[in-house]
């Protein structure tokens, strides 16, 4: 299994404030991305980053931050929590790749988030 | 943008075989992937096709059709621990190999 590691796990708090899920993988990967999860939409890819200091925004970029200082480690925050929010959140990584084969993304086990 | 669609629910006898399609419109495609998910846990990679045709891998087959912007995924030999969601996800990049979901399938196999 893919060495990725998501804190918290769960997380309850309240609407306006700050909120960071914290992403940890020991495989070197290039790519990591922040996808959310909600009943009736799949996984939305919020934002991703392809090396240390380079992000970019996905689908539903609209109230998250990010941040990645390290390899190793990819940073999603919520500035000011809102209800709709409340989801659950998943991280997942991914090797580059210069051929025609995918390189999977592998998921970290996802962070509940409730918003009240 | 992105579009796919694929049914919401199937439901399918222990050791049978089912189909999951999915079609997709797509402004960039390098390939289809599908990926596995049962309740409470990570979806975890199965297959990817990047060209036509058939790939298989155990009971597990994907299928795809670029020209008819279409695919699927083939189990045979169903379990009770087949019973989970399965998303679609088109790749819609080379650059950091992003890929866009499906909302996915959930499969019920029952006895």
């Amino acid at each position: 299994d893919a060495g990725i590691t998501q804190s918290p796990r769960h997380k309850v708090t309240e609407t306006g404030t700050p909120v960071t899920l914290r992403c940890h993988q020991t495989e070197n990967h290039r790519y990591m991305y922040w996808y959310r999860q909600d009943p009736g939409h799949g996984l939305r890819l919020i934002h991703y980053s392809y090396g240390v200091k380079d992000t970019d925004k996905g689908e539903v970029s609209d109230g998250y931050s990010v941040s990645r200082s390290k390899t190793e480690d990819f940073l999603l925050t919520l500035e000011s929590a809102t209800s709709s929010q409340t989801s659950v959140y998943f991280c997942a990584i991914s090797p580059s790749t210069v051929s025609i084969r995918e390189q999977p993304q592998h998921f970290g086990d996802g962070t509940r988030l409730s918003i009240l | 943008g992105q579009s796919l669609e694929q049914p919401s629910e199937v439901t399918a006898v222990e050791g049978a075989i089912v189909q999951i399609n999915c079609t997709y419109q797509t402004s960039g495609f390098y390939g289809l992937s599908w990926y596995q998910q049962h309740d409470g846990g990570a979806p975890t990679f199965l297959s990817y096709n990047a060209l036509d045709g058939l790939e298989e891998t155990g009971r597990f087959s994907s299928f795809l059709s670029r020209s008819d912007s279409y695919g699927y995924l083939l189990l045979q030999e169903l379990q009770m621990k087949d019973s989970a969601s399965y998303f679609c996800a088109v790749r819609v990049s080379t650059g950091a190999n992003n890929l866009f979901f499906g909302t996915g399938t959930r499969l019920t196999v029952i006895p």
